[in-house]
């Protein structure tokens, strides 16, 4: 069973700080890599896609990937009252023509203004 | 460009009976995956369908079966209703296999089972 874990949460920050959320995979050789926002009552909505080691930016938001450890990080600076919702990772699996998008159970996380 | 359309938004079915979902991708999508979404388990996936091919399967079992129709839009059908299918259906469509562009989500079917 590939799997993918995440920090339920919730996870707390004050507005204008760094929240880290994190995620990791047992698949070694997975090669996608998902970060999703999901807003309580709506559905998911993708914030970031990395797919190669290192960082990536976009805005206030930044992925990093460490495929040795099997890790996969979202920053969020500037934190905001309105990135208050469930963030999800999702990680695509190898195995050839059996290969599925798993989602972790998502990592609440409340801005307080 | 119009989304992922997902259809009825609520039903309320009891334990024994079926029910078909619906899922419309976006234009151009022909990758169609469905998952169910549920407090405890978190969003667990279904299945996936690609030019009218099923691509992949989850662990549900055989009661939950879906299809793919030549204009990309798919269904999803769960027969003999079970208490523990409550939970909310999300469809999510791409422009090619989930995991190798990014899924965009519908608004999802709330499915209550009394």
């Amino acid at each position: 069973q590939k799997e993918v874990e995440q920090n339920s949460g919730p996870l707390s920050v004050p507005e204008g700080a760094i929240a880290s959320l994190n995620c990791t995979y047992s698949d070694r050789g997975s090669q996608s890599f998902f970060w999703y926002r999901q807003y309580s009552g709506k559905s998911p909505e993708l914030i970031m896609s990395i797919y190669s080691n290192g960082d990536k930016e976009d805005g206030r938001f930044t992925a990093q990937l460490n495929k040795a450890s099997q890790y996969v990080s979202l920053l969020i600076r500037d934190s905001q009252p309105s990135d208050s919702a469930t963030y999800l990772c999702a990680v695509k699996h190898s195995g050839g023509s059996n290969y599925k998008l798993t989602f972790g159970k998502g990592t609440l996380l409340t801005v307080n203004p | 460009k119009a989304g992922v359309t997902q259809t009825p938004r609520y039903l309320i079915k009891t334990r024994g009976q079926q029910v078909t979902l619906s899922c419309s991708p976006i234009s151009g999508h022909r990758s169609v995956s469905w998952y169910q979404q549920t407090p405890g388990q978190g969003l667990q996936f279904l299945f996936e369908y690609f030019s009218e091919t099923q691509r992949n399967k989850g662990n549900f079992p055989g009661r939950f079966s879906g299809r793919q129709f030549s204009n990309s839009r798919s269904e999803m059908n769960v027969s003999t209703l079970e208490l523990g299918d409550s939970a909310l259906y999300l469809c999510a469509s791409s422009l090619r296999s989930q995991g190798d562009s990014p899924l965009h989500f519908g608004n999802g079917t709330r499915l209550t089972v009394t």
